[in-house]
């Protein structure tokens, strides 16, 4: 049973475009919504959240909508950089749960010339 | 400050073989993870710590087990180690808010 679905494996975005990024939840519970970004043999590294009680959440190129009647989040990068070809990771947190997260399975971004 | 740091970076083991993975921290951090990522499946949780000297299971902790006898430290264990334990292991830091830190994993392959 999967909560946090990331339905697209990969995504190729022209460099200058606007890359958007899907997520799709299915546990109410969730009260925070994040983004990794990783890079090959390194870890995760974080890049924006947003609370439940929230609908955008804007930190430079990079914002995220949380739609919580779809249960749906999207992760909007503009402009699209080469250097933000990486796997980007959806993550929930379950309230009161040890701020345990819950991941998507990723989606591959590569931003072309 | 170093952040999160995993020991060792690479490992490679037989079948029955025992190990331990050291994760560490210097960011004062109350909440420690252990996390596995296979491809496909993204990271799952496989123990967790909310503090020194306790350890939960997460989501699948068959095979593995966990000690945090110190705050800064969180160890990984495989008692006798399969195939199906084969895997990228990365282990997070927080302070108990959502936003957690990552090391920079170790890749280990069990033959």
């Amino acid at each position: 049973d999967q909560q946090v679905k990331q339905n697209s494996p990969s995504l190729s975005v022209q460099e200058g475009r606007i890359s958007i990024l899907n997520c799709d939840y299915t546990n109410s519970m969730f009260d925070y919504f994040l983004w990794y970004k990783k890079y090959p043999a390194e870890g995760p590294t974080f890049l924006i959240s947003i609370s439940s009680i929230k609908d955008k959440n804007e930190d430079g190129r990079f914002t995220v909508f949380l739609n919580k009647s779809a249960k749906h989040l999207s992760l909007h990068i503009v402009p699209s950089q080469p250097g933000d070809s990486a796997v980007y990771f959806c993550a929930a947190r379950d309230t009161g749960t040890a701020s345990k997260l819950t991941f998507g399975t990723g989606t591959r971004l590569q931003v072309t010339l | 400050n170093a952040g999160v740091t995993q020991t060792p970076k690479f490992r490679v083991l037989k079948t029955g073989q025992s190990m331990t993975l050291l994760c560490a921290q210097d960011m004062n951090h109350e909440y420690m993870y252990w996390y596995r990522q296979d491809p496909g499946m993204g990271l799952r949780l496989i123990h967790y710590s909310v503090g020194e000297g306790t350890t939960a299971k997460g989501e699948v902790p068959d095979g593995y087990n966990v000690s945090r006898l110190k705050k800064q430290n969180f160890l990984l264990g495989l008692e006798s180690a399969a195939p199906s334990q084969t895997s990228v292991y990365f282990c997070a830091s927080s302070y108990g808010r959502a936003e957690q830190f990552f090391g920079p994993g170790t890749r280990l392959t069990v033959l």
